[in-house]
């Protein structure tokens, strides 16, 4: 079955580094987004991307994060400057086509980030 | 704005049935999904409603009413596995795609 995955599955950082986090979406599958879950808290949509370009972002995804799809199969999440307040678990997710079955997002496995 | 209320934590036992719980206050609606996450694992994907009524998959059901802004997962024949967050989520109507606004999820303990 397809599946998302996502590397690494837990990176450690220090404030004020810049993190890459790496998500291959399901390959016939249009959208892609990040969303974010701190530890014992909701998860939080960051960011949806669809034909090569940001369709919407939250509050949360500030000048800090950017997204990218350098080529066919990847999408990234970078944050420039780490902060303590960044640390969580980063799912990416990705959707099909409009009309495909539900339209309900396929989660990966997520990348825990700690930030020190 | 966007408001997802779900409580928090629920008890029951193996065998047993749990309804859980979901009311939202949305500006925008297009559809309400359940996942189930287990700790530390990513949301997966249970059910869907967009239409109002009852939809059974399974030893798991979800019901819709949009009047009330109104759902519940029903998870039948409770087994140890079923022991796991479940998030209530909404669909934005306005996103591109399938923006979801989560709930804070109700963690379900089954106990033997």
């Amino acid at each position: 079955e397809p599946e998302v995955t996502q590397t690494p599955s837990h990176q450690v950082t220090q404030m004020g580094q810049e993190v890459i986090l790496r998500c291959v979406p399901i390959s016939n599958h249009l959208y892609f987004y990040w969303y974010r879950q701190i530890l014992g808290q909701k998860v939080e949509f960051l960011v949806s991307f669809y034909n090569n370009e940001i369709s919407e972002k939250s509050e949360i995804f500030d000048d800090q994060f950017s997204v990218e799809r350098p080529d066919g199969s990847n999408f990234t999440l970078k944050i420039r400057s780490t902060k303590l307040e960044d640390s969580a678990m980063y799912f990416c997710a990705s959707s099909g086509p409009p009309g495909e079955n539900t339209g309900e997002l396929f989660f990966g496995e997520g990348s825990r980030l700690t930030v020190l | 704005g966007q408001n997802i209320d779900q409580p928090t934590e629920m008890t029951a036992t193996e065998g047993a049935i749990v309804q859980i719980n979901c009311t939202y206050q949305t500006s925008g609606f297009n559809g309400l999904f359940w996942y189930q996450q287990h700790a530390g694992e990513a949301p997966t994907f249970l059910s869907y409603n967009v239409l109002d009524g009852l939809e059974e998959k399974g030893r798991f059901s979800s019901f819709l009413s949009r009047s009330k802004g109104y759902s519940y997962l029903l998870l039948k024949e409770l087994q140890m596995k079923d022991s796991a967050s479940y998030l209530c989520a909404v669909s934005d109507p306005r996103a591109a795609g399938n923006k979801l606004t989560f709930g804070g999820g109700t963690r379900v303990l089954v106990k033997p």
